[in-house]
Order: C-alpha cells, then structure tokens, then sequence
C-alpha cells in the first residue's frame, strides 16, 4: 500500500511554544489531507481536512488560528499547533486520500507540552 | 446525524472466534472500512466493503449488508498481538470517513 510519513514522531515542548508537524504522502499524490487527535484511550477526531490549495475546513470546536494547516503541495500538508499549552498534548494523526478515495495513514506524532 | 455504533470493549480467548458488531447510519454511503489500532500507534487498514456479504483475508473476514446498516469484523485463531482496538468507519456521500469509537479487545491465555 501507499506510504504515508510524519514527521517529528514525537515531540515535546514548553508552554507557549509553536510545533509544527508535517505529512507527506511518499509515492502518491494526496488530493486531500486529514488530520487527526487522539487523546488517550479516545477515538480519533477529525479536526481538519486539507486540499491542496485551498484553505483547510476545520471541525466544530477546532479553533483554525491555534491550529494551521498549509497544504502547499500534493504531497505535503503540515499542522502547525501555536502557543501549545499542556491540554494540546495529543496523539496527531494525519492521513491521506489518493484519488481512488483511498485512506493511508501516518505513524503519528505524539505532543508532550510542558 | 451521522451515528456508528460498536461496543466498547470485549474480551475473548486465545485461540477462539470474535465477532465484532458495527451499526451505521450516515448520509450517503461509499464503503465500509475496518481499522486495527495498537496503543499508541496509528490505524491500519483491515477491510474495506462496498457491496453486501462476506469478505475473507486470512483470519480475519468482514462482513456488510447495506439494507440493514450492519457491518461485523470476524477474526479467527486469535492471537495474543490481535490485542488491539479495532475501529470501524464509513465513508459517506462527501467521501468523507465518518468513525466509530471503537472496539477494545482484550485476548486472554
């Protein structure tokens, strides 16, 4: 299957501090990016989906200007969590769809803000 | 709105059969997918049906009857590694994937 690459893995910070984590689909171009959070023993929640090119569309509750997303090109979208405070430590996941509508997650980053 | 529903956590033996129940209503429906997720990692791809009835792939199977919103997950032979959560998912008109919360499942010796 389709490769999917996140990157850092984990990641850990002070308060206040932005984390920028990007997605990158290896050998397929991604029309659209999702990202995802998964707090611990939660299901994963959808926060934004990205096209490349256009503004991303954020879920109910997702504030867009703590969490910036830029899907420059087919194959790279990053999320950007500004003035991380200790309650944005997550699971995020970011996944990609080919255009057979075909899912492919990354490995996930893991938050840890201080 | 959307629902997909699956129990919360189940637990089964070494060795046996579990099945594990998904009910769906969405807007829309393109496919019904199945996700396996270990603590700590992301999902992997299970199964995918988009037509009524059985799918088969090694030990585990899935299975879709789109009349009634039902979707079940059969895994055979379990193994101590099937430990895990298994998610499953919808993917509705917009080719969005709706998710359910998922179903823990314990193996026991």
């Amino acid at each position: 299957g389709a490769v999917v690459s996140q990157h850092p893995s984990w990641v850990i910070c002070k308060s206040g501090t932005s984390v920028k984590i990007e997605c990158r689909s290896l050998d397929f171009q991604a029309t659209t990016m999702f990202w995802y959070r998964q707090f611990p023993k939660q299901s994963l929640m959808l926060m934004a989906t990205s096209n490349e090119g256009s503004k991303a569309t954020y879920e109910q509750g997702v504030e867009k200007d703590k969490f910036l997303i830029n899907h420059a090109s087919l194959t790279l979208s990053t999320l950007t969590v500004t003035s991380a405070h200790p309650e944005d430590s997550s699971f995020y996941i970011c996944s990609a769809r080919d255009r057979e509508y075909e899912q492919f997650f990354g490995p996930g980053t893991r938050l840890t803000v201080l | 709105g959307q629902n997909i529903d699956q129990p919360t956590e189940m637990t089964a033996t070494e060795g046996a059969i579990v099945q594990i129940n998904c009910t769906y209503q969405t807007s829309g429906f393109n496919g019904l997918f199945w996700y396996q997720q270990h603590a700590g990692e992301a999902p992997t791809f299970l199964s995918y049906n988009v037509l009524d009835g059985l799918e088969e792939k090694g030990r585990f199977s899935s299975f879709l009857s789109r009349s009634k919103g039902y979707s079940y997950l059969l895994l055979k032979e379990l193994q101590m590694k099937d430990s895990a959560s298994y998610l499953c998912a919808v993917m509705d008109s917009n080719y969005q994937l709706i998710w359910g919360a998922g179903t823990k499942l314990i193996i026991k010796p």
